[in-house]
């Protein structure tokens, strides 16, 4: 299995701010995808995060608001950019490996 | 377009009980189906996965699924629940390199 870090766990931003957070993957994986858990809601997919490549974003999700870096085959970053409190929410990572999707603990994000 | 849909966003059960969460699917192409729990203040765990092999799915923790494709369904249940059961399960579909999520349902295990 692969074992999937994010850091921060939480944090309590102000409206206008910028936040990244790290996601850190102890394998090497193709695939890496971050995903928007908000309050009493599902999961929904921002983006796709493959290494030598643009992140490709799902629809309602762009560039500017949620920039993604993915440096190599075990990290990536999300920024939430110019933060509103519509933005305060889970933020997971997820990585493909071995045929399985795997997921981090979470970023639980509180913009005010 | 692609969807799952799960019927009830909070059951709850007695310790010792059935527990059943019902998980439908929209899908072109006969999806890979899978459950998830999430626990508080954790990411999402593998319950049990449907790949088109064994229809009758076992998972960790006694749960069980059945994939019905009359029905579209890939309901999850376990025989007897436990207090740590209790819970938020997802049911989720993949397809073309993406998942797609229900909106979850959160399991409240009585004593």
């Amino acid at each position: 299995s692969a074992v999937i870090s994010q850091k921060p766990s939480r944090d309590i931003c102000q409206r206008g701010t910028s936040l990244t957070i790290q996601c850190q993957v102890d394998s090497q994986v193709t695939m890496m995808f971050w995903y928007r858990q908000q309050p009493g809601q599902s999961l929904t997919l921002i983006a796709t995060a493959n290494q030598g490549s643009e992140a490709t974003y799902e629809s309602g999700f762009v560039i500017d608001k949620f920039p993604i870096s993915r440096p190599n085959l075990t990290f990536s970053t999300l920024t939430v950019s110019n933060m509103s409190p519509e933005d305060s929410s889970i933020y997971l990572c997820s990585a493909r490996y071995n045929n399985e999707q795997f997921f981090g603990p979470g970023t639980r994000l509180t913009v005010l | 377009a692609q969807s799952v849909t799960q019927l009830g966003s909070h059951v709850s059960v007695s310790e010792g009980a059935l527990v059943l969460l019902r998980c439908n699917y929209s899908s072109s192409v006969p999806p890979y189906l899978f459950w998830y729990v999430q626990y508080p203040n954790q990411g999402l765990q593998l319950l049990l996965k449907y790949t088109s092999a064994a229809t009758l799915v076992k998972g960790i923790n006694g749960f069980e699924a059945e994939f019905k494709k009359s029905e579209t369904s890939f309901h999850l249940t376990k025989p007897s629940a436990h207090m740590s059961d209790a819970a938020e399960y997802f049911c989720a579909s993949y397809n073309f390199n993406k998942f797609y999520f229900g909106s979850g349902t959160k399991l409240n295990v009585k004593p």
